[in-house]
């Protein structure tokens, strides 16, 4: 059964850089049948994708974060990242990996991390 | 960016009645290639949404036969026959179809 497991920091610095990445097992990146993604949700709010890509190298990006973000697929560690520059306060929230059925949609999720913007 | 509204907000339900869930995006959802991008998430308390339905009516994998997907167009509609304990939570639906891919704002169903 495919597991996702999420790491990275819990607090950046404004303006800082956002890294998180997220380990697959039971399964494979490589899959032809599957995106890699990441959504996030600020706290008490609603969900917010951010966007998703393959192994391939083809990418998806949220149109308002598109300037900032960068989702890589790394075939020979199994696992998948995101990054988002420049970050402030309205980027604090909780962050998850998922794997995607297509472009959007996630059907398997990661724990969460929560992710918070101060200095 | 398609806008996706849900209804009610909230609602609590007496386990064994049935609920229904509205969602109304504002432009179609219906995609050139025939299917309809709606898809349904539940998150339980604490912890990370999980897909039930997927292109408008399809049950994911393991996900039980209360719960259906309905609807075309612009005009959704989750609904669980029998409530049970075990479906509190919030309810989300989501648009495929364009991108970015949103979100309604939740419907928090409670017993």
């Amino acid at each position: 059964q495919l597991q996702l497991q999420q790491s990275g920091p819990g607090l950046v610095k404004p303006s800082e850089t956002l890294s998180l990445t997220c380990s697959v097992s039971g399964g494979s990146v490589s899959d032809n049948n599957f995106l890699w993604g990441w959504i996030r949700q600020p706290p008490g709010k609603e969900l917010d994708w951010i966007g998703s890509g393959t192994y391939s190298g083809t990418t998806y990006y949220n149109p308002s974060l598109k300037s900032r973000v960068t989702i890589s697929v790394d075939m020979s560690r199994n696992q998948f990242s995101l990054k988002l520059t420049s970050v402030t306060a309205a980027d604090t929230a909780i962050y998850y990996c998922a794997r995607m059925k297509n472009w959007a949609a996630a059907v398997t999720w990661g724990q969460g991390t929560l992710v918070t913007v101060s200095s | 960016d398609i806008v996706v509204t849900q209804t009610p907000l909230s609602l609590s339900v007496t386990p064994g009645q049935p609920a229904a869930i509205s969602c109304k995006s504002s432009q179609s959802l219906l995609h050139i290639d025939g299917n309809t991008y709606v898809y349904w998430y539940l998150q339980k308390a604490g912890q990370a949404p999980q897909v039930l339905i997927h292109e408008l009516s399809n049950r994911f994998s393991g996900v039980p036969d209360r719960f259906s997907g309905s609807g075309s167009g612009t005009d959704f509609t989750l609904t669980i026959s029998r409530v049970e304990a075990e479906d509190v939570g919030i309810y989300y639906c989501m648009q495929g179809k364009q991108i970015p891919a949103t979100f309604g704002q939740g419907t928090k169903l409670e017993i």
